[in-house]
């Protein structure tokens, strides 16, 4: 069964920088064709796709947010990482992060993290 | 960018009683097609894929159709458990994905 949970800071203030943890069981991010992606959700608001890695170090980045965003992993711990910099109020949102599979049938998200609430203020 | 609308923004329907909920997208996306479950303080759950193919333990009363530009998700026999937020997500821009706005299914 493969689970995935966010965490990291609940309130970060303006300018400084994100840093969220994606930590999953149930698949290797060695096995070709896992892949992790990073969605956010501001309040009120559509889902935003942020970031994709995949198991070959394939990273995909959304190009509006590409200059601050970096994704990494560690496949020793089952983590991914998502960084964010210099945020702004308006980067306030349920952060979430997801499994995909590259050779499944799409690149849909078959499972999600529950996602973590960052709201950023002074 | 590829731009999916959901229709209704909120949709009222009583126990029992079917839904239908609409995803357009602006330009074709084929069935490169996803539909999302989300209640408050969950994970969103995967319902359909490939626009019409039900995810792993998806009960038979999620049904998904449609291909280019304009997709149905129908939910039949609501169950109190059926009331949350659908959001539909097109991936056939890979990586460049997008979600609709969702729609909320209400108790009526």
């Amino acid at each position: 069964q493969i689970t995935l949970r966010e965490s990291g800071p609940t309130v970060v203030k303006p300018t400084q920088t994100l840093t969220l943890t994606c930590t999953f069981s149930g698949f290797s991010l060695t096995t070709r064709g896992m892949g992790v992606g990073w969605i956010r959700q501001p309040p009120g608001k559509a889902l935003e796709w942020l970031t994709f890695i995949y198991w070959d170090d394939d990273l995909r980045y959304s190009p509006s947010l590409r200059s601050r965003i970096t994704i990494t992993k560690d496949t020793s711990k089952n983590q991914v990482v998502l960084e964010m910099t210099n945020m702004d109020p308006v980067d306030t949102a349920t952060y979430y992060c997801a499994h995909t599979n590259y050779y499944g049938s799409g690149h849909h998200f078959d499972y999600w993290g529950q996602g973590a609430l960052v709201t950023v203020s002074s | 960018e590829i731009v999916m609308t959901q229709s209704p923004a909120t949709l009222s329907v009583s126990p029992g009683e079917g839904a239908t909920l609409s995803c357009r997208a602006n330009q074709s996306v084929s069935n490169n097609l996803a539909w999302y479950q989300h209640k408050p303080g969950q994970a969103p759950r995967l319902l359909i894929f490939g626009a019409s193919t039900r995810a792993t333990g998806i009960p038979a009363r999620f049904s998904g159709s449609g291909s280019g530009t304009e997709f149905t998700l129908t939910v039949s026999r609501l169950q109190s458990e059926d009331f949350a937020v659908y959001y539909c997500h097109q991936y056939k821009s890979w990586p460049l994905i997008t979600f609709g706005q969702g729609t909320r299914l209400e108790i009526k």
